[in-house]
């Protein structure tokens, strides 16, 4: 089986950095994915790491340690709009690409 | 890039009825999946398809859960006898144009009482 652990809430306030873990366990590891969620609304894409290291898109970055089971998403210089639910998933093993999901983070920013 | 869309955006029903949520693919892709998400919970899959057949199927996809293209376009989840259990958000996905990443719908969210 699969499962992703992340804490549960983290909050910073806007401006700052804030990191998001998550720490997996897989039978076969096809690359950690992030999503964001709204209250309400869909999850989206936000980046992926296939390979070790880091991955830097804008404002958000992910990390990737394949030998420590680990990930973390990186979010700088923080907004209002940020705060959401930040899910990480595996790609399973099978061949059809279903993701499984992580936790979730729920990030609180305030002014 | 596009996304898909789902109707109806909430759907309230009774226990013991069945319901069918809707998907629409923007584009053609190979690949969709229906995932759910209990209030405050994580996404669970549910459901992949793949080339018009059911590719694989989760525990919680038993047999009160049936996925069909009826029209070679778009995508219906039904549930046949509801439950109160089965009040969360569904959620149709379909695959992008890289192996990692899949793009959902805004969802539908089920009420059953």
């Amino acid at each position: 089986g699969q499962s992703l652990e992340q804490p549960s809430e983290v909050t910073a306030v806007e401006g700052a950095i804030v990191q998001i873990n998550c720490t997996y366990q897989t039978s076969g590891f096809y690359g950690l994915s992030w999503y964001q969620q709204h209250d309400g609304g869909a999850p989206t894409f936000l980046s992926y790491n296939a390979l070790d290291g880091l991955e830097e898109t804008g404002r958000f970055s992910s990390f990737l340690s394949r030998s420590d089971s680990y990930g973390y998403l990186l979010l700088q210089e923080l907004q209002m709009k940020d705060s959401a639910s930040y899910f990480c998933a595996v790609r399973d093993n099978t061949g059809f690409q279903k993701l499984v999901f992580g936790t979730g983070t729920r990030l609180l920013v305030s002014p | 890039e596009p996304e898909v869309t789902q109707t109806p955006s909430h759907q309230v029903t009774q226990m013991g009825q069945e319901v069918i949520l809707r998907c629409v693919p923007i584009s053609n892709h190979l690949y969709f999946y229906w995932y759910r998400q209990i209030l405050g919970q994580k996404v669970e899959f549910l459901v992949s398809f793949y080339n018009n057949e059911i590719s694989e199927k989760s525990e919680i996809f038993d047999d009160q859960f049936s996925v069909e293209r009826p029209d070679g376009s778009n995508f219906t989840l039904k549930i046949r006898s509801t439950k109160l259990e089965d009040s969360a958000m569904y959620f149709c996905a379909r695959s992008g144009t890289g192996a990692y990443e899949q793009y959902f719908g805004p969802g539908t969210r089920l009420t059953v009482t």
